[in-house]
């Protein structure tokens, strides 16, 4: 079975603190997509990024950065000098590649909360 | 990425009543998904709806209280029925990736509901 474990439930940083958000999956499938969604107060789900599991290359997009390792099935994601716009409650998720439903299994989330 | 309007946005329904969600995608997609995030918590899908079948239902869902309908391949419903104050969620459809590529699954922006 699909599971995504967040084990940190609240983190708290002072602005300009970097942050780094963890996530641990588990699947029996050899290919599996992993996501990061962003949930501000405002309640919408705000897309981050898509890895696929054959691609452990890290990647960077402005103060946002993501490590993929196989090897510990973990995907966790660093914000660098953090604000306060980036206050929310961060989602990893899963998602099998060619079975029957394709459906996104999410983590529990973390909330960020960053004070200025 | 696919567009999807969801209605109502927000709604205080009267124990015992029923609501019904719905969602329209602005391209055809073949599976649509319904999620329930519960005040606090994290997103629970609650079935898969594909275009022409019945809807497949995850553990603790049952289509008597959650009915689902997919008359075509841009629209679906979720009925919230015999509301209880315990359904008070937020509830949520989804789309797959279009186009494969480094997409996410699109959500629409959630109905909030309170049951009094």
């Amino acid at each position: 079975a699909q599971k995504v474990t967040q084990a940190q439930t609240e983190i708290s940083v002072v602005e300009k603190e970097d942050v780094t958000l963890d996530c641990v999956y588990e699947t029996r499938d050899t290919t599996y997509y992993l996501f990061w969604y962003k949930q501000p107060p405002s309640g919408e789900l705000v897309f981050l990024i898509r890895r696929n599991s054959f691609d452990e290359q890290n990647e960077i997009s402005g103060r946002y950065s993501w490590n993929f390792q196989k090897s510990t099935s973990s995907f966790n994601f660093t914000i660098t000098a953090s604000q306060v716009v980036d206050s929310a409650v961060y989602f990893c998720a899963l998602s099998e590649v060619g079975g029957a439903t394709n459906k996104l299994i999410f983590g529990t989330g973390t909330l960020l909360a960053v004070q200025p | 990425s696919a567009v999807i309007s969801q209605k109502p946005s927000r709604d205080i329904c009267q124990r015992g009543t029923s609501l019904t969600i719905q969602c329209q995608v602005d391209s055809q997609v073949t599976m649509m998904f319904w999620y329930r995030q519960q005040p606090g918590q994290s997103l629970t899908l609650i079935a898969t709806a594909n275009q022409g079948s019945e809807a497949t239902y995850e553990s603790g869902f049952v289509i008597d209280k959650f009915p689902i309908s997919r008359p075509n391949l841009t629209f679906s419903t979720l009925t919230v029925s015999n509301m209880s104050p315990e359904d008070s969620s937020i509830y949520l459809c989804s789309v797959d990736p279009i186009g494969g590529g480094r997409s996410g699954y699109t959500f629409g922006s959630g109905t909030r509901l309170t049951v009094v």
